[in-house]
């Protein structure tokens, strides 16, 4: 069965340094999204992504947040200055279409120390 | 802005017992309902879904969910729980026109016990 894989699965960083967390939808796939889950609370809505531009972003994702398809198989999400408060599971997602629903990765655990 | 409510943080049952998990919606028109499990330190897993057809869905795993738009319901049920069905169930729910993003609930951690 077709998968979303995420690189890393773990990425420790120190406060006030970029990270790039890595997606590769899968193949068919048209919409991607970017969601995260600090421990203990549920999934959040970071950013959804159609037609190489952002379709739709949370408050969460400011303009510290930054997504891009680089190729036809990647789908990244940068944050450029990491703060304590962003150490979460972030997890990639994909779908054709709403109603076929939405295979997420595994998830890189971000800690920012 | 749409959102799900999932009654009880932890729900605790014996093997063999029914597992009721229960998801209410809150939208001005009948949205996409979805069912999620999480497994310990894994990803999401699309359990069910309802689109609009049939209002009883039959998931994986032997899970299923009925749609009740005059209850805004969407119970997740499994007439015999197993010892592989401890988890986290979460319940999220999309717009069907425009805007395609999931909204989630707080989710519930299911405990199943000899």
């Amino acid at each position: 069965e077709p998968e979303v894989t995420q690189t890393p699965s773990h990425q420790v960083t120190q406060m006030g340094q970029e990270v790039i967390l890595r997606c590769v939808p899968i193949s068919n796939h048209l919409y991607f999204y970017w969601y995260r889950q600090i421990l203990g609370q549920k999934v959040e809505f970071l950013v959804s992504f159609y037609n190489n531009e952002i379709s739709e972003k949370s408050e969460i994702f400011d303009d510290q947040f930054s997504v891009e398809r680089p190729d036809g198989s990647n789908f990244t999400l940068k944050i450029r200055s990491t703060k304590l408060e962003d150490s979460a599971m972030y997890f990639c997602a994909s779908s054709e279409g709403q109603a076929y629903g939405y295979t997420f990765g595994s998830g890189t655990r971000l800690t920012v120390v | 802005a749409q959102s799900v409510t999932q009654l009880g943080s932890h729900v605790s049952v014996s093997e063999g017992a029914l597992v009721l998990l229960r998801c209410n919606y809150s939208s001005s028109v009948p949205p996409y309902l979805f069912w999620y499990v999480q497994y310990p330190n894994q990803g999401l897993q699309l359990l069910l879904k309802y689109t609009s057809a049939a209002t009883l869905v039959k998931g994986i795993n032997g899970f299923e969910a009925e749609f009740k738009k005059s209850e805004t319901s969407f119970h997740l049920t499994k007439p015999s729980a197993h010892m592989s069905d401890a988890a986290e169930y979460f319940c999220a729910v999309s717009p069907t026109g425009g805007g395609n993003k999931l909204t989630f609930g707080t989710g519930t951690q299911l405990k199943v016990e000899l």
